[in-house]
C-alpha cells in the first residue's frame, strides 16, 4: 500500500524558515517524480514544486521561486521542502504527492504550516 | 499560472446526474490531454477520480466520467449517492512540469 506521511509543519513568524518532510513507503520511491501541493484555508489546491526521480529536474511555482527548495533522499525514501522567508500567504496545508505519468496519483494527509506573528 | 475556473457549488438529488465544469486556456486544459479530477472530503487528502481527461483509476465507480472540449473539461457524476458529497477539484498539466488547479466545487447531495 502506497503511503506518504508529511511532517514538520507548525507555527512560524513571518520571515522565518521551516523544513517539511515526506516519508514514502509501499512503492519504489526512487522510480517516481514527486511534488508538493498546498491548500490555503478555505481555498483551492495550488501546485508548489516538482522534483524528478533522480533530482535532475526541479520546477517551482512563481509564488515560491527563490524562497522554497525541494529535495529528496532516495536512500531514505524521503522528500523535503525547505521554506525560507515565509509570508502570511504561505499559510496552508502542504501535501506531498506522487506523480504517475503527469497525474498526482497518491497524496499524503498533509501538514499545516501557519505563518503568523 | 492562473487557476482554472470552476463553479463554486453544484447540487443534485440522489439518483440524478451533475456535471462540474473546469475552464482554462489553450496553455493548459486546451493544450494537453492531462486533465485530472480529485475528490476531497473535509479534512482529508485529495483522491484521484479521473485522469488523462477521461480515464478512471481502479476502484473508482463508473458513475464518474470525464470529458473535454476545447479549453473546458467536465466531470459528470451519474446516479448521485450521499457519499459523493464532497469538494471536487480539477487539475491540468501546463507544460514544463508545472500544473494548475481549479478553485474547487462543493457538491451537495440534496
Amino acid at each position: 500500500e502506497v503511503q506518504l506521511v508529511e511532517s514538520g509543519g507548525g507555527l512560524v513568524q513571518p520571515g522565518g524558515s521551516l523544513r517539511l518532510s515526506c516519508a514514502a513507503s509501499g512503492f519504489t520511491f526512487s522510480s517516481y517524480s514527486m511534488n508538493w501541493v498546498r491548500q490555503a484555508p478555505g481555498k483551492g489546491l495550488e501546485w508548489v514544486s516538482y522534483i524528478s526521480s533522480s533530482s535532475s529536474t526541479i520546477y517551482y511555482a512563481d509564488s515560491v521561486k527563490g524562497r522554497f527548495t525541494i529535495s529528496r533522499d532516495n536512500a531514505k525514501n524521503s522528500l523535503y521542502l525547505q521554506m525560507n522567508s515565509l509570508r502570511a500567504e504561505d499559510t496552508a496545508v502542504y501535501y506531498c504527492a506522487r506523480i504517475s505519468g503527469l497525474t498526482f496519483d497518491y497524496w499524503g494527509q498533509g501538514t499545516l504550516v501557519t505563518v503568523s506573528s | 499560472q492562473s487557476a482554472l475556473t470552476q463553479p463554486r457549488s453544484v447540487s443534485g438529488s440522489p439518483g440524478q446526474s451533475v456535471t462540474i465544469s473546469c475552464t482554462g486556456t489553450s496553455s493548459d486544459v486546451g493544450g494537453y490531454n492531462y486533465v485530472s479530477w480529485y475528490q476531497q472530503h473535509p479534512g482529508k487528502a485529495p483522491k484521484l477520480m479521473i485522469y488523462d481527461v477521461s480515464k478512471r483509476p481502479s476502484g473508482v465507480p463508473d458513475r464518474f466520467s470525464g470529458s473535454k472540449s476545447g479549453n473546458t473539461a467536465s466531470l459528470t457524476i451519474s446516479g448521485l449517492q450521499a457519499e459523493d458529497e464532497a469538494d471536487y477539484c480539477c487539475c491540468s498539466y501546463a507544460g514544463s512540469y508545472t500544473w494548475v488547479f481549479g478553485g474547487g466545487t462543493k457538491l451537495t447531495v440534496l
